[in-house]
C-alpha cells in the first residue's frame, strides 16, 4: 500500500514548455486534490476532483488543467509553463464527503520554471 | 469565504519544554473541522491532530493537544515535552462540514518551529 505517490519529484522547465504531473493513489479514494505551496503562502488549491471523470476549479486554477480519467489517477497539466508557476506541488486524496475524513498527501513535486 | 491566519512566522522552543502555536480563522459556518498538519524538511504533509467544531472537548494526540475556542475562532496547538523531531513547519487548516461541500482544505501560511537541544 503506497498511499499517494507523485511523479516526478523534481523538474526544471523552460518558459513555454509543457508538462504533466501525475498523482496516483491506491486507497480507492473518491476525492483528489492538487495544491501548490509557495513561500509565505501556505498551500492553495489549484483543482480538485470529486470522482472519476469530474474536475472542478479551486482557488488558483489559471494556467493549469487537470484530468481524472481513472479513479486512482489525477493529472495536473501545464500547457505553457511560466516562471510564476515555480512552486512545490502537492497531490492529496480523501475517501468521501464525510468531513471527518483525512486528506492524505503525496511527497510533493518541486517544479522550477526558468 | 473562510480564512485561516497564523500570525507568527517562526517560533523556537527548548527541548523537553512546552510550546503553543496560534491559529485563528474566520467563517460564517457553524459546522466545520480544524486540523494541524506538520511538514518536516522531507516536505511530507503529516496530519497531527483534528478537531470537530461540534465537540466541546479539546482533541489530544499523545504530546499534542489543542485549545479550541469556538466563540473566539481560535485553534491553538500545544506541544508538550518538545523533541528534536518536532522541528518542522506547522500548518493550521479549515474544512467545511456543510453537506455538498467539496471537503477542500483552507490552509494558513504556516509557522516554522525550531527545537533547541
Amino acid at each position: 500500500n503506497a498511499g499517494v505517490t507523485q511523479t516526478p519529484k523534481f523538474r526544471v522547465l523552460k518558459t513555454g514548455q509543457s508538462m504533466t504531473l501525475l498523482c496516483a493513489q491506491d486507497m480507492n479514494h473518491e476525492y483528489m486534490y492538487w495544491y501548490r505551496q509557495d513561500p509565505g503562502m501556505g498551500l492553495r488549491l489549484i483543482h480538485y476532483s470529486v470522482g472519476e471523470g469530474t474536475t472542478a476549479k479551486g482557488e488558483v486554477p489559471d494556467g493549469y488543467n487537470v484530468s481524472r480519467l481513472k479513479k486512482q489517477n489525477f493529472l495536473l497539466g501545464l500547457e505553457s509553463a511560466a516562471p510564476s508557476q515555480t512552486s512545490v506541488y502537492f497531490c492529496a486524496s480523501s475517501y468521501s464527503k464525510t468531513s471527518t475524513d483525512t486528506q492524505y498527501f503525496g511527497p510533493g513535486t518541486r517544479l522550477t520554471v526558468l | 469565504a473562510q480564512t485561516v491566519t497564523q500570525s507568527q512566522p517562526e517560533m523556537s522552543v527548548q527541548e523537553a519544554e512546552t510550546v503553543t502555536l496560534s491559529c485563528t480563522y474566520d467563517t460564517s459556518e457553524s459546522d466545520y473541522y480544524l486540523f494541524w498538519y506538520k511538514q518536516p524538511p522531507s516536505r511530507q504533509m503529516i496530519l497531527v491532530i483534528r478537531q470537530e467544531a461540534y465537540k466541546q472537548q479539546n482533541a489530544t494526540e499523545n504530546r499534542f493537544s489543542v485549545n479550541f475556542q469556538k466563540a473566539a475562532k481560535s485553534f491553538s496547538l500545544k506541544i508538550s515535552d518538545s523533541q528534536l523531531g518536532d522541528a518542522a513547519m506547522y500548518f493550521c487548516a479549515y474544512r467545511s462540514a456543510t453537506a455538498g461541500a467539496n471537503s477542500k482544505l483552507t490552509f494558513g501560511k504556516g509557522i516554522t518551529l525550531s527545537v533547541r537541544p
